[in-house]
């Protein structure tokens, strides 16, 4: 059974400008979630998806917003980028929504560099 | 109180050594406390998780000590090898609606 993916792997913006990150979650898993791990603020829950709906978001700023596709694949967009959102955002997949009381397998993330 | 704190930031054992990382929680509504073990370039892993009505939990050579009393809960790792080097996260959740993470904790372990 294939991973968690995530694309691009890289990716380097500067600031104001706006991106979009994709995850393709474990086939049959209907939940995803998105990190973001720094070395100063560690791993944060930013929001997680369920059939199409937005369950939960953590204590992230609007530029900050995600959706769920159909197929269970997901899109994180941030807006107007700042230098401190540079981050390893990372996506995770799960069977069932309440994420983590279930086993969450992670994709490998992508870094984002802002200059 | 809705931090989770995690130490040591980095540990250093010998193979076959117990290493020990402790984490601690303020908030009592808590009720799942998972451990992820992370690679370089790789992303976390479940490792162990446990809930606050057991004490303690076993899987292969991981092991969570839970103290409710003392919002304490700690990872033995026995019979530790070179490949758990790695950096391991701590973890708290809430009714399946919040999870808040500990720093993380760089174990190397010597040959």
């Amino acid at each position: 059974k294939a991973g968690v993916t995530q694309t691009p792997r890289y990716l380097i913006k500067t600031r104001g400008q706006q991106v979009t990150l994709s995850c393709s979650p474990i086939s049959g898993h209907r939940s995803v979630s998105w990190y973001q791990q720094t070395p100063g603020q560690g791993l944060q829950f930013l929001f997680e998806y369920f059939s199409e709906t937005q369950r939960n978001k953590g204590n992230f700023p609007g530029r900050f917003s995600g959706r769920q596709f159909s197929n269970s694949r997901s899109e994180m967009n941030v807006s107007t980028l700042e230098l401190g959102d540079s981050a390893l955002y990372l996506c995770a997949s799960s069977l069932y929504a309440g994420t983590f009381t279930d086993t969450q397998y992670f994709g490998p993330g992508t870094r984002l560099t802002v200059l | 109180q809705q931090q989770v704190k995690q130490s040591p930031q980095s540990l250093i054992v010998q193979k076959g050594g117990i290493p020990i990382i402790n984490c601690a929680y303020e908030n009592t509504a808590f009720d799942y406390f998972p451990w992820y073990q992370q690679f370089p370039g790789k992303g976390p892993a479940l490792l162990i998780a446990i809930r606050p009505d057991v004490s303690e939990k076993k899987e292969g050579r991981f092991t969570i000590s839970f103290n409710k009393s003392a919002k304490q809960f700690s990872l033995h790792i026995m019979d530790s090898q070179p490949g758990d080097s790695a950096t391991y996260f701590c973890a708290a959740s809430m009714q399946g609606d919040k999870i808040i993470f500990g720093k993380g904790t760089r174990l190397h372990i010597l040959p």
